[in-house]
């Protein structure tokens, strides 16, 4: 079945540091891949998203490659700002079935 | 305009009884999905709908139950309430974008069973 596993957090990290979370992913057909953002207090929002492999999602500074042959769409920044801190999910979709990560919180200090 | 509305916003309910969340999607949206969202983890897939018709279907009891109306707004049903399903119920409402389908979350309903 399909599946999503991402790195266990909380992640803290100070401002303008790089950032990297693992996303790792089980399909079955051909899914699409994303990454959800969920600032304090807010709903889930869209961060990015790629389609097919080697397509790199990119916004807010934020990017991921979707790789074939590693089964995986990590989440990088250059320089993360306090305004990051959140809780970061990737997912996928095949077809009809939708998966979710279980989230990794990001907290950045100035 | 207008995001994704869900109601209500709180609901404590009681084992063994039934409850019903109300979603409304975006304006334009056909397409509406549940998701069960229990503190500390990422969202489960429950239902999708898409026109009227159930398109997809997380492993989920049949206790758990959708429709989706002709104005695409959505109602989820949940039987016999378990404490199990003390949970954040989120709706989401998609649009194909760029080959891939692109969800808008509403705020959620948390729904505690007591």
């Amino acid at each position: 079945g399909n599946s999503v596993t991402q790195m266990e957090g909380p992640v803290t990290l100070s401002e303008e540091a790089f950032l990297t979370i693992n996303c790792t992913y089980t399909a079955t057909g051909y899914p699409s891949l994303f990454w959800y953002v969920q600032y304090p207090g807010e709903g889930l929002q869209l961060l990015l998203k790629a389609t097919k492999a080697d397509d790199k999602g990119s916004n807010k500074g934020f990017e991921a490659t979707y790789r074939k042959e590693t089964t995986s769409f990590h989440l990088e920044k250059g320089s993360v700002q306090v305004s990051d801190s959140a809780v970061y999910f990737c997912a996928l979709r095949d077809n009809n079935d939708m998966r979710f990560g279980a989230g990794t919180r990001l907290t950045v200090k100035p | 305009d207008a995001g994704v509305t869900q109601s209500p916003t709180h609901l404590i309910k009681t084992r063994g009884q039934h409850v019903t969340l109300r979603c409304s999607p975006i304006s334009g949206h056909k397409s509406v999905s549940w998701y069960q969202q229990v503190l500390g983890q990422g969202p489960q897939f429950i239902f999708q709908y898409y026109e009227k018709e159930e398109r997809g279907r997380g492993n989920f009891p049949d206790r758990f139950s959708a429709r989706q109306f002709p104005n695409y707004s959505s109602e989820l049903n949940v039987n016999a309430l378990l404490l199990g399903d003390s949970a954040l119920y989120l709706c989401a409402s998609s649009v194909l974008r760029d080959r891939a389908y692109e969800q808008y979350f509403g705020p959620g309903t948390r729904l505690t069973v007591t």
